[in-house]
């Protein structure tokens, strides 16, 4: 596709679950980033991918978040045991090469965690 | 790790109407990029701007980097411009892009 895309839209699970958010970067762009928004404020970086690596993944809040991109395409981020406070728009961007290069972000997936 | 300001907070314009939004920075920031949020939260990047001044249309910035601030100008705007616009920028190249809090615009016809 032209764009970043992202699946699924919207995930609602339970306190305690496992869930993976999906992210499919513009085709070409090795740069790759997570970011999670909660409401009224700005983007928070979690993690940034330079290839198959993740280069920085100290905006990762814990051991219960983890991502890959295996093949240096598509990006998987991992969150175990939910929580509440896990609840926000996780958004996936991506870019040519680095951060001196334009963002593209996709449309988020909205997380509920009940 | 840096911190980012942005204001006003929020801002209500009739179309037509010019508007000036701010992004200061705590400390030097690299790779500033200004965004826009529409209202269905769709981020699209608006500038690309470590320092100088760019233009697009009716939207311009400028950024002064030894001062640590960046200016995002909106010239006779329309209610397609409503949204939240964030500043955001990194730390000596680290990828670790940090955004504000964002100034939320509504612009009513």
């Amino acid at each position: 596709g032209a764009g970043v895309s992202q699946t699924p839209s919207n995930k609602v699970t339970e306190k305690g679950k496992y869930v993976e958010l999906r992210c499919d970067p513009i085709s070409g762009h090795t740069a790759l980033y997570w970011y999670r928004q909660s409401l009224g404020q700005g983007p928070e970086f979690l993690i940034y991918f330079q290839g198959t690596g993740a280069a920085d993944d100290s905006g990762l809040p814990n051991d219960r978040f983890f991502a890959v991109r295996p093949e240096g395409s598509v990006s998987t981020l991992k969150i175990q045991r939910t929580e509440r406070g896990d609840s926000a728009v996780y958004l996936c961007a991506s870019s040519l090469t680095q951060s001196t290069d334009t963002q593209y972000f996709g449309p988020g997936t909205r997380l509920t965690v009940l | 790790g840096i911190q980012v300001e942005q204001s006003p907070p929020d801002l209500i314009l009739q179309e037509g109407a010019n508007s000036t939004l701010r992004c200061n920075f705590s400390d030097s920031v690299n790779n500033l990029q200004w965004f826009h949020q529409n209202p269905w939260g769709q981020l699209i990047n608006l500038f690309y701007i470590p320092s100088g001044t760019k233009q697009n249309g009716r939207l311009s910035a400028t950024t002064v980097a030894t001062e640590r601030y960046s200016l995002l100008y909106i010239s006779s705007s329309q209610t397609t411009d409503s949204g939240v616009y964030f500043c955001a920028g990194d730390l000596y190249n680290n990828n670790d892009m940090r955004f504000g809090a964002g100034t939320r615009l509504t612009v009513k016809p």
